[in-house]
Parts: C-alpha cells; structure tokens; sequence
C-alpha cells in the first residue's frame, strides 16, 4: 500500500549545527512532496515544497532534495535554532490531490 | 496564523454524546480537507471537498462521521455517538485547487472523550 515513512524518529542537534531529516515515500505517482513543521499544540506548517522534476530545492536556512531513483527526501535545515524544535513531517502529494503524511520525526535542539 | 480557524480548539465530552467541530478556510480557498491526528503520528485523511461537493471520504471516516460545506466556504464535522477512540486532534486544511497546491493548516480541535 500506499506509505511514507521516516528513518529517524527523533534527532537532537547542537544550537548552530546543520540538520538532515530524511524520509522514504513508496507511491511513484506522487509528484509533489512537501515538508510541514508542527509545534506543540498547533496545526502543520508549510516549510518547503519540492514537485518530482526537481532535485533539489532552497529556501531560506532550509533545503530540500528528492532523489526519486530511492523514494527518498530529506529536509536540511542550516544553522539549527531552539526555534526550530518540533515535529517534522514529509507528505507526498497523490494522484487526485489527497496528500499523505508520514510519521513524523521529533527535532530537538540543544542550545 | 495561516488564515485557517478552527473552533473550538479544545471539546471534552462524555462518551456517547455528539460534538460538531467548524472550520473556516482561506477565503479564495475552494479545496478544503479534514485530518485527524493522534499523539506521535502524522495528520490521516479523513474528507475533501471541492466548493460545496464532498469528493473523497476515506475509510476511517466511519458512518458516526459526517462533515458538510454548505455554501462553499466554511465546513463542519460532527461526530455522533462519540466513542473513546474518537480522542484526537482533528486539523482542517484549506488550498486553492490546483494540483500541487500546498495545503494550509488551522490549530486543530483537540477533542478528549470520557
């Protein structure tokens, strides 16, 4: 079936290090993937987006890449703030719009 | 602040009794989706809609579950009967339609059943 999952459940990270938060999908329809940040007690929020004709993608501190030969994403975030403590999940965007998330990975930052 | 509402943010009720959960999209927003989301796991799918037209249910969303969007803007969710395993955070989504359009996000309704 239909799934996208994550290597590592949790990750902690020195304040001012790098972080790399990886996923695996299994639907090679999906064209569009899309990496959302949740903090406790509040709904997804949108980080970056990639579609499946690209490789990589920057936005501001934080980069996304997609390699669709393994299924693979990962979200890179530069220069980790305690900001950026919180769940973070990869979703993949299926045929008919339905958009699926996977379990999510928990970042802790260590100031 | 996304743009999104959901109200209540917060519902405790006694099991057995129904509770009725609203949201309200991006105004310029006609896709509007409803999640749910347990401690630790990603938001699941429950129900879109296009406009005013429900277009996908998904089989959590078993028959104690029932949403509307009436007029094409805000929407509903209820749930009748409400079981403990109803116990969740229930997201609404709103995006602009297009495919590959992302999706944004209210707070969610945390709903505790007893």
């Amino acid at each position: 079936g239909e799934s996208v999952g994550l290597h590592l459940p949790t990750l902690s990270v020195q304040e001012g290090d790098n972080s790399i938060i990886n996923c695996a999908y299994s639907n090679s329809a999906s064209d569009y993937f899309i990496w959302y940040k949740q903090e406790s007690g509040k709904g997804p929020q949108f980080i970056i987006d990639i579609r499946s004709n690209m490789d990589k993608r920057q936005g501001q501190r934080v980069t996304v890449l997609l390699n669709k030969t393994v299924k693979h994403l990962s979200l890179q975030i530069a220069a980790t703030q305690p900001g950026d403590s919180a769940v973070y999940f990869c979703a993949e965007n299926i045929p008919l719009g339905k958009v699926i998330f996977g379990p999510g990975t928990s970042l802790s930052v260590i100031p | 602040d996304t743009g999104v509402s959901q109200d209540p943010r917060h519902k405790i009720t006694k099991r057995g009794q129904n509770v009725t959960f609203r949201c309200d999209p991006i105004s310029e927003h006609n896709r509007l989706y409803w999640y749910r989301q347990t401690l630790g796991q990603g938001p699941e799918f429950l129900t879109y809609f296009q406009n005013e037209a429900q277009l996908e249910k998904s089989r959590l969303l078993s028959d104690r579950f029932s949403a509307e969007r009436p007029k094409g803007s805000f929407s509903t969710l209820e749930i009748q009967r409400t079981e403990q395993g109803d116990s969740a955070m229930y997201l609404c989504a709103s995006s602009s339609g297009q495919r590959g359009e992302t999706q944004y996000f209210g707070p969610g309704t945390r709903l505790l059943v007893l």
